[in-house]
């Protein structure tokens, strides 16, 4: 049974980086199988998929956080990885990590974490 | 970018009674859709994907059907657990581009 385990600062400044990591236990963020993704929850947005990262190391993102959106993978400690640049009250939201099962459905997330909340202010 | 939308936003049914759900594609997803159920300080829960097949761990009283731009979520009898707001999200672009509905918000009538 995998687990998904989010952390990182809490508070971030405008203009600043977000930084957040996602600890996977029981599964490998090297298996083909799956693709490792990003997603955040905000009152204003809803749900919205922010980019996912492949055994391969190859990434995709979400077009309008693209230019923003940097998403890698730490193998040795089993996690990936989430930075957002030059952030701004907007991207102020509830940031979850996922996993998708490539063979059932590539889209779908089968496992989450617990979710961390960001809030963006000064 | 494909939108998601779900209707009602928020729907009032009886313990034991049937809902159904739905969700509508601005263009078509094929059967590329999946639903998910969200409770209070939780994360979402995949419950349908390929628009029909139930996720792992899923009851029967849950099912989906649908496809290309109209999909409806069933649950046949409802229990309090079911109590939650449902999302439903396409996954159909490639390059990846998932999006999700607004929510349906399931109350006990």
């Amino acid at each position: 049974q995998v687990q998904l385990q989010e952390s990182g600062p809490g508070l971030v400044k405008p203009s600043e980086t977000l930084s957040l990591t996602c600890a996977v236990s029981g599964g490998s963020v090297t298996s083909v199988n799956y693709s490792w993704n990003w997603i955040r929850q905000s009152p204003g947005k809803g749900l919205e998929w922010i980019g996912c990262i492949y055994d391969s190391g190859r990434t995709t993102y979400n077009p309008s956080l693209k230019s923003r959106v940097t998403i890698s993978v730490d193998t040795p400690n089993n996690q990936f990885s989430l930075r957002l640049r030059s952030v701004t009250a907007a991207d102020t939201a509830l940031y979850y990590c996922a996993r998708n099962t490539l063979f059932l459905a590539m889209g779908a997330s089968d496992s989450w974490g617990q979710g961390t909340q960001v809030t963006v202010s000064s | 970018e494909i939108v998601m939308t779900q209707s009602p936003a928020t729907l009032s049914v009886s313990p034991g009674e049937r809902a159904s759900l739905s969700c509508r594609a601005s263009q078509s997803v094929k059967n590329n859709l999946a639903w998910y159920q969200q409770k209070a300080g939780q994360a979402p829960r995949l419950l349908i994907y390929g628009a029909s097949t139930r996720a792992t761990g899923i009851p029967a009283r849950f099912s989906g059907s649908g496809s290309e731009t109209e999909f409806t979520l069933t649950i046949s009898s409802l229990q309090s657990e079911d109590f939650a707001v449902y999302y439903c999200q396409q996954y159909k672009n490639w390059p990846p581009m998932y999006t999700f509905g607004q929510g349906t918000k399931l109350e006990i009538k």
